[in-house]
């Protein structure tokens, strides 16, 4: 049973229009993640947040931005998607000792820009 | 800079066959090392974890890892496959600089012939 959701898991969109990316966690976890996967590729961290109103970018740049105004939820917003911009967006959480615990992912979300 | 490569990107097996899954880190520090799971359109799902206890790993669905820090390797293994382990196979590392953070290889995908 998934503790971390992700809405929509599927989203086609046109080229500029803004969206934003949903992702909740009922654990109380204090870190949360987004990483961008693309088909067959490894994993790339593009925002992580250790708390609230504790947002950093991640090891790939990304011209979305995130918040984190409450500990359970942690979306991810594009202001103009671009077709550069199609990928699958996972976000994962873990406790406050994260490193042990591993992360717990959500079940992403594909986004496609046309 | 911490790094992981796991060797092949694609893996087939006969059912019933062996599994053998490589993963390879750099570090100079032992590190936690993971293996996550992907099947596909969904998250990724922790299978086992080292964090520097036994240094053989029994993890969820009859996969097991080894840590040998004399070759840096945490491979993965499966006595006998089955159909339904076909997915996407991750490996990751701790980040030495204990952030929390996971870095994570490319990915390797089995695929199990009947």
């Amino acid at each position: 049973e998934a503790d971390i959701y992700q809405t929509p898991r599927y989203l086609v969109i046109g080229t500029g229009k803004k969206i934003t990316l949903e992702c909740s966690q009922t654990m109380g976890h204090d870190k949360m993640y987004w990483y961008q996967q693309d088909p067959g590729m490894e994993l790339h961290l593009i925002h992580y947040s250790y708390g609230v109103n504790s947002t950093e970018k991640g090891d790939l740049s990304s011209e979305s931005t995130v918040s984190r105004i409450r500990t359970e939820h942690f979306p991810l917003t594009l202001e103009s998607a671009r077709p550069s911009h199609t990928s699958q967006y996972l976000c994962a959480s873990s406790e406050r000792t994260g490193v042990v615990a591993g992360y717990t992912f959500g079940s992403g979300t594909r986004l496609t820009v046309v | 800079a911490q790094s992981v490569t796991q060797l092949g990107s694609h893996v087939s097996v006969s059912e019933g066959a062996l599994v053998l899954l490589r993963c390879n880190y750099s570090s100079s520090v032992p590190p936690y090392l993971f293996w996550y799971v992907q099947y596909p359109n969904q998250g990724l799902q922790l299978l086992l974890k080292y964090t520097s206890a036994a240094t053989l790993v029994k993890g969820i669905n009859g996969f097991e890892a080894e840590f040998k820090k004399s070759e840096t390797s945490f491979h993965l293994t499966k006595p006998s496959a089955h159909m339904s382990d076909a997915a996407e196979y991750f490996c990751a590392v701790s980040d030495p600089s204990n952030t929390g953070k996971l870095i994570f290889g490319q990915g390797t995908t089995l695929q199990v012939k009947p």
